[in-house]
C-alpha cells in the first residue's frame, strides 16, 4: 500500500522557537494532504487541507500565521509551528490523498505522527 | 454536533471474544471508513463501505452500514491481544468543505 513518511516522529523545543514537520508520500503523488492535531485519548482534529501549488485551507479557529503549511510538490507538505508555546504541545498527524482519488474507492494514508513537546 | 460518533468509547474484552463498535453520523455520505490507531502511532485504513453497500467483510472484520439509521458497526471476531488499539470511523462527503470527518473513536482493550 501507499506509504506516507512523517518526520520527525518526536521533537522537544523551547518556548518561542519554530518547529517544522515534514510529510512525504513515498510511492505516490498526493494532490491533497491533511494536517490533524490529536490530544490524548481524543479523535483527530482537522487543522488544514493542503493542496499542491496553492494556499492551504485552514479550519475555523486554526491560526494560519501560527501553523504555516507549505505544499511545494506532489510528494511533500510541511507544517511549521511558529513561536511555539507549551499549549502547542500535541500529536500532529498528516495524511495524504491519492492524486486519482475516487470517493468510491479511496482511503487516506497516514503518517506515523509527530509528537511535539514545547518546554 | 459531531459527524461520526462511536460507541462505546471504551471496550474491554477477553481474547477470543468478539468486539462490536458502532458509529453514527448525521448527514448523507459517499462512503464510510474504519481506521485503527495503535497508541502513539498514525492511523491505518481497515475497510471502506460505500453508501450503496450494506455489509462488507475483510478477514476477521465485518462492517455493516445502515443509511436509513445513519449508522455503521465494526465487528472484530475472535479478537487477539494485538487488536488492542483505538478504532475510528470516518465519513466521506464529496464536494463538501471538510470531506473526511472522524468520530471520537473506541478504545479497545483485548485482555490475554
Amino acid at each position: 500500500g501507499a506509504v506516507v513518511s512523517q518526520h520527525p516522529s518526536w521533537v522537544i523545543c523551547k518556548s518561542g522557537t519554530s518547529v517544522k514537520i515534514e510529510c512525504r508520500s513515498l510511492d505516490f503523488q498526493a494532490t491533497t494532504m491533511f494536517w490533524y492535531r490529536q490530544f490524548p485519548k481524543q479523535s483527530l482534529m482537522l487543522m488544514a487541507t493542503s493542496n499542491e501549488g496553492s494556499k492551504a485551507t485552514y479550519e475555523q479557529g486554526v491560526e494560519k500565521d501560527k501553523f504555516l503549511i507549505n505544499h511545494a510538490s506532489l510528494t511533500l507538505s510541511t507544517l511549521t509551528v511558529t513561536s511555539a508555546h507549551p499549549e502547542d504541545s500535541s500529536f500532529y498527524i498528516c495524511s495524504a490523498q491519492l492524486r486519482d482519488y475516487s470517493p468510491n474507492t479511496g482511503e487516506l494514508f497516514f503518517g506515523e505522527g509527530s509528537r511535539l513537546t514545547v518546554l | 454536533s459531531q459527524q461520526g460518533e462511536e460507541d462505546p468509547q471504551a471496550l474491554s474484552i477477553q481474547e477470543g471474544e468478539n468486539a462490536t463498535m458502532n458509529c453514527s453520523y448525521k448527514t448523507s455520505i459517499n462512503n464510510l471508513q474504519w481506521y485503527r490507531q495503535n497508541s502513539g502511532r498514525g492511523l491505518v485504513h481497515l475497510i471502506l463501505i460505500r453508501s450503496n453497500e450494506r455489509e462488507k467483510h475483510s478477514g476477521r472484520l465485518r462492517v455493516t452500514l445502515d443509511t436509513s439509521k445513519k449508522s455503521s458497526s465494526l465487528l472484530i471476531t475472535a479478537s487477539r491481544a494485538a487488536d488492542t488499539a483505538s478504532y475510528f470511523c470516518a465519513t466521506y462527503r464529496d464536494n463538501y468543505g471538510q470531506n473526511f470527518v472522524f468520530g471520537p473513536g473506541t478504545r479497545l482493550s483485548v485482555l490475554p
